[in-house]
């Protein structure tokens, strides 16, 4: 079965970081890209960024350029999503998302196929 | 930034009603839209990606067109557990952008 399992709740301080994992099982890491998705309470979804689970290269959004780094350990089927500076606007459920894809008449179409649980991090002193 | 602007914010129906929710694009986004679909306290659920494409398990009552800078996602007969907010998403460029969300309720 595959899925994706995130690391527990956090309460941070402002100004602090933090490091949320989302382990893989049911497939291997490294065959696909790894989305980082935010929902700050009673908002939208506000996309992060994206790690290639096989050659680790990343791109994030501008908003969070400097900020976030996202990683992975293939040996242990996960990946990893810093987020420093944190500030009270980062109060939000954290996902992440597998990246999977379709040929479409020549043209690669991705879309997130399967979601992490969330994993809640409030920033507040 | 590409900006998606979802039509309803909100839409109070009945099961058995067909439900339509439009997604507009700020520039043209050919087919690369994704929806998701999202249960209170849950994680989305892609439901259609590639605008019209029926994502493997979802039910045949939900479907997707549109393509350029209007997308727009249908429910032909609503369920009790199609009583959620639903999302559209771009994946046509960075950074991926996503609608604010239509939330069905019951009416």
């Amino acid at each position: 079965q595959v899925q994706l399992v995130q690391s527990g709740a956090e309460v941070k301080r402002p100004g602090a970081s933090v490091k949320v994992s989302c382990k893989a099982s049911g497939y291997s890491l490294a065959g696909h890209a790894l989305h980082w998705v935010r929902q700050a309470p009673g908002q939208s979804l506000e996309w992060m960024g994206w790690i290639n689970g096989g050659n680790g290269n990343t791109k994030c959004s501008q908003k969070f350029q400097g900020r976030v780094t996202f990683s992975r350990d293939t040996g242990a089927n996960t990946a990893y999503m810093e987020l420093s500076s944190l500030r009270s606007e980062d109060t939000a459920l954290y996902y992440c998302a597998r990246d999977n894809n379709d040929l479409l008449n020549g043209l690669l179409v991705d879309f997130m196929d399967v979601w992490g649980e969330g994993t809640t991090v409030t920033v507040s002193s | 930034d590409i900006q998606l602007t979802q039509s309803p914010s909100f839409l109070s129906a009945s099961v058995g009603d067909r439900v339509t929710i439009t997604c507009r694009a700020s520039q043209d986004i050919a087919n690369d839209v994704a929806w998701y679909q999202q249960n209170t306290g849950k994680a989305p659920k892609v439901l259609i990606y590639a605008a019209s494409r029926l994502q493997t398990g979802v039910p045949s009552r939900f479907s997707g067109s549109g393509s350029g800078t209007e997308f727009t996602l249908t429910i032909s007969s609503l369920q009790p557990e199609d009583f959620a907010t639903y999302y559209c998403h771009q994946a046509h460029s960075y950074p991926r952008t996503f609608g604010q969300g239509t939330k069905v309720e019951v009416k």
